[in-house]
């Protein structure tokens, strides 16, 4: 069964700073997609960033950029120039690659409150 | 717009009186699925289906029924509903069930049970 840890159950980072948010993982399967999700206190799920285990290169949207490492089964979530709006949970999850009906299913972390200071 | 609607948004109800939590999606996504979050433990999976008249279980599908009789509608059926319901619960919708396509997720559910 694969399992997803946010060890960092609060985070707090200046406005402007940078910040970035742990995530682990356990599987035993060698393709997969890994996703950070941010819930502000709307709870809309956002997705933010979205990574194909099978690619090598970090991926980027704008600000948020991840530091994927397969072989340590890590997947850091790097926010840059922090805002306040990027006050949130955030949630880590796996999925597993592939068109069965489980491949579907998230596996989410307990998340981790990040709160920017003005 | 494309969106994923849940209704109600928000619904406080006594123990044993049986309520359906209605999720529909607008993006002919054939793969749905229900989610409920709860403090520290983030987010699970209830119940999925992967097209009409297919549905299975998640991994906390006890005391939830769910249907899928069209292919935009993805009802939660709470039967008897008891206090360990009291939750935030979540629909989402793709057009697979692979991670190529991104999950699209309705605003939620707070559901609380007297």
């Amino acid at each position: 069964a694969q399992t997803v840890t946010q060890s960092q159950p609060e985070m707090s980072v200046q406005e402007a700073e940078t910040v970035t948010l742990s995530c682990t993982y356990d599987t035993s399967e060698s393709n997969y997609y890994l996703f950070w999700y941010k819930q502000p206190p709307s709870r809309q799920m956002i997705l933010v960033i979205r990574q194909e285990a099978y690619k090598q290169q970090n991926a980027t949207e704008n600000r948020f950029s991840v530091n994927f490492q397969k072989a340590a089964k890590s997947f850091s979530l790097k926010i840059s120039d922090s805002q306040l709006g990027d006050t949130a949970m955030y949630f880590c999850a796996f999925m597993k690659h592939g068109y069965g009906g489980s491949q579907g299913n998230l596996i989410f972390g307990k998340g981790t409150k990040l709160s920017v200071k003005p | 717009e494309a969106q994923v609607t849940q209704n109600p948004r928000y619904l406080i109800t006594v123990t044993g009186k049986k309520l359906t939590v209605t999720c529909s999606q607008n993006m002919n996504h054939e793969y749905m699925s229900w989610y409920r979050q709860d403090p520290g433990l983030g987010l699970r999976q209830i119940y999925y289906s992967m097209n009409v008249e297919v549905t299975d279980k998640g991994d906390v599908p006890e005391g939830y029924k769910v249907s899928r009789k069209e292919k935009r509608n993805f009802p939660l059926i709470l039967e008897s509903p008891s206090p360990n319901q009291t939750s935030l619960y979540f629909c989402a919708s793709s057009f697979g069930s692979g991670g190529r396509q991104p999950q699209h997720f309705g605003d939620g559910t707070r559901l609380s049970i007297l």
